[in-house]
C-alpha cells in the first residue's frame, strides 16, 4: 500500500541534544512538507520541498534542518537551538498535479526531558 | 497572504444530534478549501474538497460542506453524529494557482456525548 511512514512513533531526547525524524513515502509525491503541532496552535509549517535537492524555509523554521537527497525521504532535525522542542511533527506530501491532495503521515511525538 | 479562521476550539454536541464546524478564510485569489480529521496521536485524514463546480461537497462519514464565495467560508455540517465522530477537525486553504503552500486553521474538537 502507498503511504507515508514516520520513524519512531515516540521519541525521548535529553535537552541539548539534536535529534532527527524521518519520514519516507512512496506514493512518488514531488512535495514533501514538515509541520510542528501544539495544542490550540493547529499545524505550522517548517519546511517544504518542492523536488529534490530543494528546499524552502517555513513559518517556524529556526532550530530546525532538513535535507532532501532522495525523492522518497525527506528527514527532520531538530537541533540543540530549538528553544522548545516538545511536540507532535508531521509529514506529509502532495503529488505533482495541481489539484492534487495533501497526505499526512501517522506523526511522531518528541519529547525533550 | 491567505489565513483559516476556525471560530469555535470545541463543540459539545450529544449523539445523534446535527453539528457545524464553522470555518471562514481570507485570500484574494481563487483558493482550494478542505476539511482533515484527526484522532488522538495519529495523522491528518482528509474528509472532503473543494476545488471547483458545485458548492456543496460530500465526503466521508457522512460529512458535507457548503463553499460560500461571498461569505469566504466553508462549513462543514453532519446531520446526526456518532460517538465515533469525537475528534479534532482542522479547515486548510491552498492557493488554486502553482504555488503549493496549505494553511491550516487551529482546529476545532468536537466531543461527541452518549
Amino acid at each position: 500500500d502507498g503511504g507515508i511512514t514516520q520513524s519512531p512513533k515516540y521519541l525521548f531526547r535529553k535537552e541539548g541534544q539534536n535529534v532527527t525524524l524521518s519520514c519516507e513515502q512512496n506514493l512518488n509525491h514531488d512535495a514533501m512538507y514538515w509541520y510542528r503541532q501544539d495544542p490550540g496552535q493547529g499545524l505550522r509549517l517548517i519546511y517544504y520541498s518542492q523536488i529534490v535537492n530543494d528546499f524552502q524555509k517555513g513559518d517556524i523554521a529556526e532550530g530546525y534542518s532538513v535535507s532532501r537527497e532522495k525523492k522518497e525521504s525527506f528527514p527532520l532535525t531538530v537541533t540543540s537551538a530549538q528553544k522548545n522542542p516538545t511536540a507532535f511533527y508531521l509529514c506529509a506530501s502532495i503529488g505533482g498535479g495541481a489539484v492534487d491532495t495533501q497526505y499526512f503521515g501517522p506523526g511522531t511525538r518528541l519529547t525533550v526531558l | 497572504a491567505q489565513s483559516v479562521t476556525q471560530l469555535d476550539s470545541q463543540v459539545p454536541v450529544f449523539e445523534e444530534a446535527p453539528v457545524e464546524l464553522r470555518c471562514n478564510y481570507s485570500s484574494s485569489v481563487s483558493v482550494y478549501l478542505f476539511w482533515y480529521v484527526q484522532y488522538p496521536n495519529q495523522g491528518l485524514q482528509l474528509l472532503l474538497k473543494y476545488l471547483s463546480g458545485s458548492t456543496l461537497v460530500k465526503g466521508i462519514n457522512g460529512f458535507e460542506a457548503e463553499f460560500n464565495k461571498s461569505q469566504t467560508s466553508f462549513h462543514l455540517r453532519k446531520p446526526s453524529v456518532h460517538i465515533s465522530d469525537t475528534a479534532e477537525y482542522f479547515c486548510a486553504v491552498r492557493y488554486s494557482g502553482g504555488y503549493q503552500k496549505v494553511t491550516f486553521g487551529i482546529g476545532t474538537k468536537l466531543q461527541v456525548i452518549p
